[in-house]
């Protein structure tokens, strides 16, 4: 059974604080990804990599940063975290055919 | 103009109906498409995959591309309650690595 898995299901987080969601594949993907979903918005892309090291900005990377030590893992990070990035976090990762989820990070920054 | 579009909904339609979800995308030479399913508080989950004009049946579900009209669809027949779901149309951006791009869902809501 392919699994995406994330650290935490629910995180609250102060104003500016730094932030970690982190992403662990266990199908040996080369790409993986983090998407926030809002509702009315759907899932908008914030980082991706092809490639361990390697990273491509989404459409709406401003105040995130992505690190990829490894290749089955894919962090994403809140530089300094702020009220509207309170959102829900969907990591996946894909081969050509299909995205897999993991559970999803409710993060409520206060 | 958005990049993948669709009818937020909510859509409703009785137990047994054909549902019929529609996608509109703006980038011509797109190559790739998705419909995923997404229950409340869960992650999406795939349902079809297209890479054809014309369509594709697996099960209930019939996906139907128009690459010149830039639209696709997912027909699910004999409807069920258990798929009241969030349907996602997806866009593949590339052929390296599959960028998806995700339209906003349309919330569809089957009948008893």
């Amino acid at each position: 059974d392919v699994k995406v898995t994330q650290s935490s299901r629910y995180l609250v987080k102060r104003t500016g604080e730094k932030v970690f969601l982190e992403c662990v594949q266990d199908m040996d993907h080369e790409n993986m990804f983090w998407y926030r979903q809002d509702p009315g918005l759907g899932l908008r892309l914030i980082y991706f990599s092809y490639d361990v090291k390697m990273k491509e900005k989404g459409d709406i990377p401003e105040g995130y940063s992505v690190s990829r030590e490894k290749k089955e893992r894919f962090s994403l990070i809140l530089e300094s975290a702020s009220t509207n990035q309170t959102s829900m976090y969907l990591c996946a990762s894909s081969s050509r055919d299909e995205a897999f989820f993991g559970q999803g990070t409710r993060l409520t920054v206060v | 103009q958005k990049e993948v579009e669709q009818n937020s909904g909510p859509l409703s339609v009785p137990e047994g109906a054909i549902a019929s979800l529609n996608c509109t995308y703006s980038d011509r030479g797109s190559q790739s498409f998705f419909w995923y399913r997404q229950y409340s508080g869960k992650s999406p989950e795939l349902i079809m995959s297209i890479y054809s004009n014309g369509d594709k049946e697996d099960g209930r579900f019939t996906a139907q591309l128009n690459k010149a009209s830039q639209y696709v669809s997912l027909l699910i027949r004999d409807s069920q309650p258990s798929d009241s779901a969030t349907y996602l149309c997806a866009v593949g951006r590339d052929n390296y690595g599959q960028n998806f791009v995700f339209g906003p869902g349309t919330r569809l809501s089957v009948l008893p």
